[in-house]
């Protein structure tokens, strides 16, 4: 099976662009998720399919893809974003999670 | 609105076998859009998918835990069902019951609905 590596920590100032980014080899040929999680709950869907975003997320959270690379983007930053967030993809080989990165609002 | 939720001893000894269920509420277990899987998480670590299965039975399951892993279905209960055996205390986390949405392509999903965790220590 493959890996998805994700930077371990990503710090922003309220009211900016968090970028946070999955590599993988399978990335150009499989759709990557995202998921949020804040302490002592269960993840949340935020983006599938690569940039689509499930009803009832804020529009400030968006994804793109380019290459072997995805990229969880969230516009002005809020206090409420600071969490761990995941990405994911899948393949007949399995499920794969990137190690989590954790999203600290300054 | 689809509820899942865990139960399950949350303390089992070393070498036995862990024994949690997912009870599916607000919605069929019996429908051929979804999966139905387990994922956990460690202490302070990252998540694991454990394994998927669909609704008619077929299952694939982690690599690294398919001779422990059996994820069973029973549809007249609108339940499934997680099976790990001769577990260690390396098998102590949360464990999430979650729905995966199949995207028609093959196995690619995605999980859109978790339940909200059980806890399971492995001590003796």
């Amino acid at each position: 099976s493959y890996e998805l590596t994700q930077p371990p920590s990503v710090s922003v100032s309220p009211g900016q662009t968090a970028r946070i980014t999955c590599s993988g080899d399978a990335l150009p040929n499989q759709y990557a998720y995202w998921y949020q999680q804040k302490p002592g709950q269960a993840p949340v869907l935020v983006i599938y399919k690569d940039s689509e975003r499930p009803s009832g997320i804020p529009e400030r959270f968006s994804g793109s893809s380019s290459g072997t690379t995805v990229t969880l983007t969230i516009s002005g930053v809020q206090a409420e974003d600071e969490a761990d967030y995941y990405c994911q993809s899948a393949d007949s080989s399995g499920v794969v999670f990137g190690g989590g990165t954790k999203l600290t609002v300054l | 609105q689809l509820q899942l939720q865990e139960s399950g001893p949350g303390l089992v000894k070393p070498s036995e076998t862990l024994s949690l269920t997912c009870t599916v509420s607000g919605g069929s277990i019996s429908s051929s859009s979804y999966y139905w899987g387990w994922i956990r998480q460690p202490p302070g670590k990252g998540l694991e998918w454990i394994g998927s299965m669909y609704y008619s039975g077929s299952t694939y399951y982690n690599p690294s835990l398919k001779s422990r892993v059996t994820i069973s279905v029973d549809t007249s209960k609108n339940q499934f069902s997680l099976k790990l055996s001769s577990v260690t205390a390396a098998d102590t986390a949360v464990y999430y019951c979650v729905r995966g949405v199949l995207l028609g392509n093959g196995d690619d999903h995605y999980m859109d609905v978790w339940g909200k965790g059980t806890t399971v220590t492995v001590s003796s």
